[in-house]
């Protein structure tokens, strides 16, 4: 059964600095891993997609990597601000490919950047 | 274009009562799937359909239940609510299963 880890739960940093979060999960067959942020009592908003195949993607000041064979991924995040405190989720699906659309999500890191 | 809108945005209950919500993908995406979300459970899935076919289900009890019309509007229902029920419901739109999910804003439901 997959299960997909979050650590730290809650991490409080200053503005400015570059900062990595980290993901976790058991079973190496996964077709793709999707990280995630949420604003308090809103929805998901999307922040990049990595198919099992990559490396890593980059959007912005938005880096994450992807290790299969290690079971691991990380989230970096450059020149942190105040607009990016949030929740950050990290899912994977597993590695059925077009058969579902099933994610399996982390319990999350709650992300405080102080001014 | 419009992003994944899901109605309504929130809802109370009482025990015992069912419910019925509501999700539209973005324009031309076919998969849709649901997601209940509980401080004490996180993200979890309930079901997906893909092309008015229910592919894949959750965890969950008979209770829960959902389907897809032909334009790719889907809707859950969850009869006989419990106290337990309380989340946010999440629904999640993808143009093929190997695409990118987009979420939804959610819909969150109080049972009391």
């Amino acid at each position: 059964k997959q299960e997909v880890t979050q650590i730290p739960a809650a991490l409080s940093v200053p503005e400015g600095e570059n900062l990595v979060l980290n993901c976790s999960f058991t079973d190496s067959a996964i077709y793709n891993l999707q990280w995630f942020r949420q604003d308090p009592g809103k929805g998901l908003t999307s922040l990049l997609l990595i198919q099992s195949s990559q490396r890593e993607q980059t959007s912005g000041r938005l880096n994450a990597s992807l290790d299969k064979s290690s079971g691991r991924s990380t989230l970096y995040i450059a020149a942190s601000q105040p607009g990016d405190s949030a929740t950050y989720l990290c899912a994977v699906k597993r590695g059925y490919g077009g058969a579902t659309n099933k994610l399996i999500f982390g319990t999350g890191t709650l992300l405080a950047v102080q001014p | 274009k419009a992003g994944v809108t899901q109605t309504p945005r929130y809802l109370i209950k009482t025990r015992g009562q069912q419910v019925t919500l509501s999700c539209s993908p973005i324009s031309g995406h076919r998969s849709v799937s649901w997601y209940q979300q509980t401080p004490g459970q996180g993200l979890q899935f309930l079901f997906e359909y893909f092309s008015e076919t229910q592919r894949n289900k959750g965890n969950f009890p008979g209770r829960f239940s959902g389907r897809q019309f032909s334009n790719s509007r889907s809707e859950m229902n969850v009869s006989t609510l419990e106290l337990g029920d309380s989340a946010l419901y999440l629904c999640a739109s993808s143009l093929f299963s190997a695409n990118e999910q987009y979420f939804g804003p959610g819909t969150r439901l109080t049972v009391t």
